[in-house]
């Protein structure tokens, strides 16, 4: 079992649609998340940190339930830019352990 | 302000050759990681430097070595190359760990790697 899992897609969602995208981790000392976008044959960037009382970034929202070891993006009024592949990103307490989801492909059409 | 470049960008090596692959950052940033990109698996740690001076193996280390050459730069070797390193590899770096362990990562463009 992997230790972090998406649901690879891909999302094909219109302009302005609200999509959601969900994670799981398996370790239960991971401390800190994220969620990075990454652009076709670019490198990742960081789109948001994941807080525990959940946090918003003008159309995005992430939340974090440790109880479930689930954490979630929600993307409202889609736009044509947002496509790009969305990747969850864990850091595990005690060391330099990061772990990279394989992404979940998004792609907003016109 | 460049943030995290790498070079080459692109390289086509020969099974059993060797190259290395370079990596700075301007961010005055304490650590920084070698990972590598394949289809359908997120990325994997090759190497990861903790702070100047100080290098770890990290999830996939075999065939690669690795160099700490000071602060800003941080190197990937690879001294006989497989087929099975062909991949896209990208270096980050990040300050270093603080308080609840929130460290960000910021990636240089990538090196695409193919071994025939």
């Amino acid at each position: 079992r992997k230790e972090v899992e998406q649901d690879p897609g891909p999302f094909n969602v219109p302009e302005g649609a609200t999509v959601a995208f969900n994670c799981t981790y398996s370790n239960s000392a991971s401390q800190s998340f994220f969620w990075y976008r990454q652009d076709c044959r670019k490198e990742p960037k960081l789109l948001m940190s994941v807080y525990s009382s959940g946090n918003e970034d003008g159309r995005f929202t992430a939340q974090l339930n440790r109880a479930s070891q689930y954490i979630s993006l929600l993307i409202r009024d889609s736009k044509l830019s947002d496509s790009a592949t969305y990747l969850c990103v864990v850091n595990v307490a005690g060391g330099f352990k990061t772990i990279f989801g394989a992404g979940t492909r998004l792609f907003v059409k016109a | 302000n460049a943030g995290v470049t790498q070079t080459p960008k692109f390289q086509v090596l020969k099974t059993g050759q060797s190259m290395t692959l370079q990596c700075a950052q301007d961010m005055n940033h304490n650590s920084m990681y070698w990972y590598r990109q394949d289809p359908g698996m997120g990325l994997r740690l090759i190497y990861y430097s903790a702070s100047e001076g100080t290098t770890d193996k990290g999830e996939v280390p075999n065939g690669y070595n690795v160099s700490r050459l000071n602060k800003r730069e941080f190197s990937l070797r690879l001294e006989s190359a497989a087929p099975s390193q062909t991949s896209v590899y990208f270096c980050a770096s990040s300050e270093a760990w603080r308080g609840a362990g929130r460290r960000e990562q910021y990636f240089g463009p990538g090196t695409r790697l193919t071994v025939t």
